[in-house]
Formats: structure tokens, sequence, C-alpha cells
């Protein structure tokens, strides 16, 4: 079980748009349609910000958005704001109930 | 709403056992939901390392399986962790998740650092 790949830092100015890819494999992101996403501040917990590809939990700014196409999930980040800025990871169902984190994606508003 | 609070030692000896609980209020963890432990290494990223189903089935990272068990105490509504044999590597803060769609709830974390 290998992490998912995420590109190491993206950046974008504020209004922008942005995206962060999460690439797997047929066993797990491609195979599920379960691929989460969390927005991780240095010294606090992680905050879910999509699940089952594309649902967003309540609370949560309608400018996050997930789609997944083949073995690659992508959040895309509209409208992007200062708050925003901060590590991103995703997360995938994989075989036998596992779950397995995509290596992590540092978003700096410029 | 539910709550997440992870306790245990800070420091554990290398080749040792390291033993973790997170205890959950708000809800009952025989009543639904995984629940998950989550580390990070400094300076890495988040890594999954297994969860308790609420009927009681454990499921594993296979990195780390042979290492690792997860464990609930319904009396206490509680869940826990043990790795054995830790190394160095197993420095990190460890976290404890759960929620109804994947892991919406988490504890604020603890670090646990293991010393030769």
């Amino acid at each position: 079980q290998s992490a998912l790949t995420q590109p190491a830092s993206v950046s974008g100015s504020p209004g922008q748009s942005i995206a962060i890819s999460c690439t797997g494999t047929s066993s797990d992101v491609g195979g599920y349609n379960y691929v989460s996403w969390y927005q991780h501040h240095p010294g606090k917990a992680p905050k879910l910000m999509i699940y089952d590809v594309s649902k967003r939990p309540s609370g949560v700014s309608n400018r996050f958005s997930g789609s997944k196409s083949g073995n690659t999930a992508s959040l895309t980040i509209s409208g992007l704001q200062a708050e925003d800025e901060g590590d991103y990871y995703c997360c995938s169902h994989a075989a036998g109930s596992t779950r397995v984190f995509g290596g992590g994606t540092k978003l700096t508003v410029l | 709403q539910v709550q997440l609070q992870e306790s245990g030692p800070g420091l554990v000896k290398s080749s040792e056992t390291l033993s973790l609980t997170c205890a959950v209020s708000g809800y009952s963890i025989s009543r639904g939901y995984f629940w998950g432990w989550i580390r990070q290494p400094p300076g890495k990223g988040l890594e999954w390392i297994g969860s308790v189903h609420y009927s009681g089935s454990p499921y594993y990272n296979p990195s780390l399986k042979s290492r690792v068990t997860i464990s609930r105490d319904t009396s206490k509504n509680q869940f826990s962790l043990k790795l054995t044999s830790v190394t160095a590597a197993d420095t990190a803060v460890y976290y404890c998740a759960s929620g109804p769609w994947e892991y919406d709830y988490w504890g604020q974390g603890t670090l646990v650092t293991v010393s030769s």
C-alpha cells in the first residue's frame, strides 16, 4: 500500500482558482468512489473538506469542490483566500476496508 | 457534538510498546462509524495506522500490521492503539479520528517520542 501521489506544493493569488491532484491506482482511488480531502494547519487537527469524492460536509465553503477521473482525484479551490493556506491531504479507501493518505500538498496564497 | 481525546505516554523507549487511548464523548462507539488512528511524523505527511469498526472488527495498514493492535472498550467508550517494537521512525503526533462520512471528528493529537 503506497501513499497516493500529490504535488508537494501549489500556489495561487487571492481570488484565483487552484487544483490539487491525487493519483493512486485501480486498487484505491480508481476502485472506489470514496476519496476524501483534509485541510491541515500546523498544530491543529486536520479538517474534513470533501468526502465521497465530491461531497462537502456541513459548514465547508462551496469554494471547495472535488472530482475524480480514473485513478486521479482532484480538489479545486475557487476564489482563493488567505485562510485557505495550509497543507492538504487526500485519502482513499483501499482493499480490505483500509485507507491510504496522499503525501500532502502545501498551498501558498501569494 | 462528538469529541475525541488521546492520552498516553509522551515518551517511549526504543523496542518497547507504544500504547495510546482515545476517549470518546457525545457518541457511543458501539453505535456506528469506524474509529481510527492516524499519525504524522515530524516534517512528514499523514499516515493511516488502522481503525476498529463499531462492530469490533479491526483493520490495519499492511505496512504496520505485524506490530499494531487496535481494540475498543465499549464500557468506557474508548478505543486503543498498541504499537510494538517501536523505533525512532515511530516518533510522531498520533491522532484518533472518526465520523459518519470519513474522519469528520479528530482529537487534538498527542506527540509520542521514541527514545533510544
